[in-house]
């Protein structure tokens, strides 16, 4: 069972337009997120990472975390053309015993169109 | 100059033949990571690497091993490729629980 699940699996929005990921953890062990993004050829690179409850805001970039429910979101304002990639959450656990293993989920793959 | 560099890019090996994947970085991070993708299964953990000779299972570790004998330097073996062993292979490090940085990956494709 994938322990971090992804919504939607893919996505288009025009360009100037919102974007929104969606992510859901099943284990409570998880408690630091990350968003990444990878553009096709290359490895993924780090967007932002979320560990407190509330908004975060990086630019065009929100990330939102509810702890209680393991919910985190990323939202993508005024999208442009170069955001058209694979977006992936992931999670890391909260005790420094349980190890640095970041999970992450299927990703979304997301279209801005010109 | 905070890189990841990963060789080769891209490998075709027969079935049953070994492979070396190669790893490095310039960060003096001391943790280290090997993730395999597949389309619809996302990254998926091998194993990671705490520092030299400090390594510990993924998720999926069945079929490879690592070395580490160097902090900057971490390799991926397959001793005897199989088929379903095809995938794009990720190295990647951190300091601590921080942020991972990735390589560019390298292609593999076993016949």
């Amino acid at each position: 069972q994938q322990k971090v699940q992804q919504s939607p699996e893919s996505l288009s929005v025009p360009e100037g337009g919102m974007a929104s990921f969606n992510c859901t953890s099943s284990d409570r062990n998880f408690q630091y997120f990350w968003w990444y993004r990878q553009h096709s050829g290359e490895g993924p690179k780090a967007l932002m990472s979320i560990f407190s409850d509330g908004d975060k805001k990086e630019g065009r970039f929100t990330a939102h975390l509810n702890k209680a429910s393991l919910h985190v979101s990323l939202h993508i304002r005024d999208s442009q053309p170069s955001d058209s990639a694979l977006y992936f959450c992931a999670a890391r656990v909260l005790s420094r015993n349980m190890g640095y293993k970041l999970t992450f989920g299927t990703g979304t793959s997301l279209l801005v169109d010109p | 100059d905070m890189k990841v560099t990963q060789m080769p890019r891209y490998l075709i090996k027969r079935m049953g033949e070994n492979v070396l994947l190669e790893c490095g970085q310039d960060m003096s991070h001391e943790t280290m990571y090997w993730y395999r993708q597949d389309p619809g299964l996302g990254l998926q953990l091998i194993y990671i690497s705490y520092d030299v000779d400090s390594n510990s299972e993924g998720d999926i570790p069945k079929g490879y091993r690592v070395s580490r004998k160097k902090r900057e330097h971490f390799s991926l073996i397959l001793d005897s490729a199989k088929t379903n062993q095809t995938s794009v292979y990720f190295c990647a490090s951190s300091s601590g629980q921080n942020t991972l940085y990735f390589g560019a990956g390298t292609r593999l494709s076993v016949l």
